[in-house]
């Protein structure tokens, strides 16, 4: 059974620093990996999918690495904001499964 | 694109009441899912609907739990009787490919 974490559980930082955020699994045979944000009292927003056969995805700020062997995944936010303050989860899945979310990295970035 | 809509909002009920969600996937969204999401855990997949038909229910508490999905279209999800341990958020999502998802914005359930 598919076991997701992540560490740490929460994170306060300065604006302007770079950071970085860790999801690990269980079980390396996973199709994709996928890292959300969530805001109080919303639902979930995709930032970043990356594919088994991909080892990491930017978008903007957002730099995310897939290591399928060791069965971890680094989500990197450069230049942190204010705005950046939310939850992030990552969520893997098996072939043709559904997606397994890890609790969360509680992120307030402090003006 | 609207999003996915979800009602109500918030819902404050004893316990061994019955409650329901009702969730409005985007349009043309075939695939449909119930989360439930306890305070500091990630979103646990209660149940998935392709059209209306169900393809995943293996974590529905069956015992006390309810989903159905009407014409593929909106969906209702119930708790009957609810326990302390439901309290959580319900948050229901549709996706069109892959694995894109749209989440909408969750129901706040608190049991006491």
């Amino acid at each position: 059974k598919q076991e997701v974490t992540q560490i740490p559980a929460a994170l306060s930082v300065p604006e302007g620093e770079n950071l970085v955020l860790n999801c690990s699994f269980t079980d390396s045979a996973i199709y994709n990996l996928q890292w959300f944000r969530q805001d109080p009292g919303k639902g979930l927003t995709s930032l970043l999918l990356i594919q088994s056969s991909q080892r990491e995805q930017t978008s903007g700020r957002l730099n995310a690495s897939l290591d399928k062997s060791s069965g971890r995944s680094t989500l990197y936010i450069a230049a942190s904001q204010p705005g950046d303050s939310a939850t992030y989860l990552c969520a893997v899945n098996g072939y043709g499964q559904n997606f397994v979310f890890g609790p969360g990295t509680r992120l307030s970035v402090l003006p | 694109e609207a999003g996915v809509a979800q009602s109500p909002r918030y819902k404050i009920i004893e316990k061994r009441q019955s409650v329901a969600f009702w969730c409005n996937p985007i349009s043309g969204h075939a695939t449909l899912y119930w989360y439930q999401q306890i305070l500091g855990q990630g979103p646990k997949l209660l149940i998935q609907f392709q059209n209306n038909g169900v393809v995943d229910d293996s974590q529905l508490p069956k015992d006390r739990f309810s989903a159905e999905r009407l014409k593929g279209v909106d969906s209702t999800l119930k708790i009957q009787p609810a326990k302390l341990e439901d309290s959580a958020v319900y948050l229901c999502a549709s996706r069109i490919d892959r694995d894109v998802y749209t989440f909408g914005s969750g129901t706040r359930l608190t049991v006491v």
